[in-house]
């Protein structure tokens, strides 16, 4: 089975500072995606990444910057932390034919006060 | 209009119950679809893949109605592990992307 490893189950950040959540998974897959999951509003798409080196925005990317340096490992960074960000955030894995479903990490619930 | 439109509930079942709950999508080209599960503050995890001809995975059964662009699950003998919220889940194109809906929380009472 393919494992995804998100590094924070939970975390509290202050309003301003800069975040790291990284992702990293074991099998090889191409694709990689950053959601955010919120009450009321489902999961929301904020980047994604296709190849080591390349990314795309989502539906939701104001405010996030992410890094694929390695196959393995995608880096979603908050610039400057604020609020409204706080979330529940999901890295998710595919392989490269696009027709099979997700395999998700466990997430990062991360708070900014 | 949302992509992706569940019916949130909450469908309360009784145990050993039957429930049954549609979701609907507007890409008439959406390519793959799959119900997902998902527990209280927990990550989704695949329930099943749902195929053009419908299929079954033990008390599951899933089926897709390309022409009125709808995908169904339905859970027979409902049991208490069964409560959760049920994600549906659309590939809209060949790129990998899956639209989510927002999910239906079905709650199994004893």
């Amino acid at each position: 089975d393919v494992k995804v490893t998100q590094s924070s189950r939970y975390l509290v950040k202050r309003t301003g500072e800069k975040v790291f959540l990284e992702c990293v998974q074991d099998m090889d897959h191409e694709n990689m995606f950053w959601y955010r999951q919120d009450p009321g509003l489902g999961l929301r798409l904020i980047y994604f990444s296709y190849d080591v080196k390349m990314k795309e925005k989502g539906d939701i990317p104001e405010g996030y910057s992410v890094s694929r340096e390695k196959k393995e490992r995608f880096s979603l960074i908050l610039e400057s932390a604020s609020t409204n960000q706080t979330s529940m955030y999901l890295c998710a894995t595919q392989d490269s034919t696009g027709v099979r479903g997700y395999t998700f990490g466990s997430g990062t619930r991360l708070t900014v006060v | 209009r949302k992509e992706v439109e569940q019916d949130p509930g909450p469908f309360n079942v009784p145990e050993g119950a039957t429930v049954a709950f549609n979701c609907t999508y507007s890409n008439s080209a959406s390519q793959s679809f799959f119900w997902y599960r998902q527990d209280c503050r927990k990550e989704p995890k695949l329930l099943m893949s749902v195929y053009s001809s419908g299929n079954e995975d033990g008390r599951f059964t899933a089926q897709l109605n390309r022409a009125s662009q709808y995908i169904s699950l339905l859970i027979r003998d409902s049991k208490l592990s069964d409560s959760a919220t049920y994600l549906c889940v659309v590939t809209p194109d060949s790129w990998g992307k899956l639209q989510f809906g927002s999910g239906t929380q079905v709650v199994v009472t004893p």
